[in-house]
């Protein structure tokens, strides 16, 4: 049974508009949420993360919003750019587990 | 600082051969994991570890094993490789205690099994 899942397999959104990618979790146990990046033959790399205490990150471009009680959180990228086109994954860290939804491809429209 | 190191890139094995992929990190990070990703499913996590002597498992561990006798180095072992372990396998560290719990990956193994 999934315990972090990611609905959208892909996304397209042009370039300089928001891009917003979505998660949703089923453990309430679950106490810090990251989010990764990864491009085609490359290990994950890590973007941003949130506290299961607070209800917003922002780093930069990229803003992680958490809904505790929807069990949802959502990655915010803005303005999107080029380079920005990659599989995004959402990730629950729990029990000293850090569980993956299945990703979200991302890619920027010139 | 190397990072995650993962050996080999690619490797071909056949049906009930055994293997095992080398994983090595060299910022004294006391966790270390193994996940598969396969398409259409995400990263799976196999084993993790959250420090030398200390392993558990994870969603898929089954046709796996794994020991941490050092700090830097966490192997993962296939015992006898069936075609559904085909895959790319990742191998992460990361900080035990202390947010954000960042990993860092390795660039992965491909792994094919006929």
């Amino acid at each position: 049974d999934q315990q972090v899942k990611q609905n959208s397999p892909s996304l397209s959104v042009q370039e300089g508009r928001i891009s917003i990618l979505n998660c949703d979790y089923t453990n309430s146990m679950f106490d810090y949420f990251l989010w990764y990046k990864k491009y085609p033959a490359e290990g994950p790399t890590f973007l941003i993360s949130i506290s299961s205490i607070k209800d917003k990150n922002e780093d930069g471009r990229f803003t992680v919003f958490l809904n505790k009680s929807a069990k949802h959180l959502s990655l915010h990228i803005v303005p999107s750019q080029p380079g920005d086109s990659a599989v995004y994954f959402c990730a629950a860290r729990g029990d000293d587990k850090i569980i993956f939804g299945k990703g979200t491809r991302l890619h920027i429209l010139p | 600082n190397a990072g995650v190191t993962q050996t080999p890139k690619f490797q071909v094995l056949k049906t009930g051969q055994s293997m095992t992929l080398q994983c090595a990190q060299d910022m004294n990070h006391e966790y270390m994991s193994w996940y598969r990703q396969d398409p259409g499913m995400g990263l799976r996590l196999i084993h993790y570890s959250v420090g030398a002597g200390i392993t558990d498992q994870g969603e898929v561990p089954n046709g796996y094993n794994v020991s941490r006798s050092t700090t830097e180095d966490f192997p993962l072992r296939l015992l006898s490789a069936a075609p559904s372990q085909t895959s790319v396998y990742f191998c992460a560290s990361s900080y035990a205690t202390g947010t954000p719990y960042e990993q860092y990956f390795g660039p992965g193994t491909r792994l094919t099994v006929t």
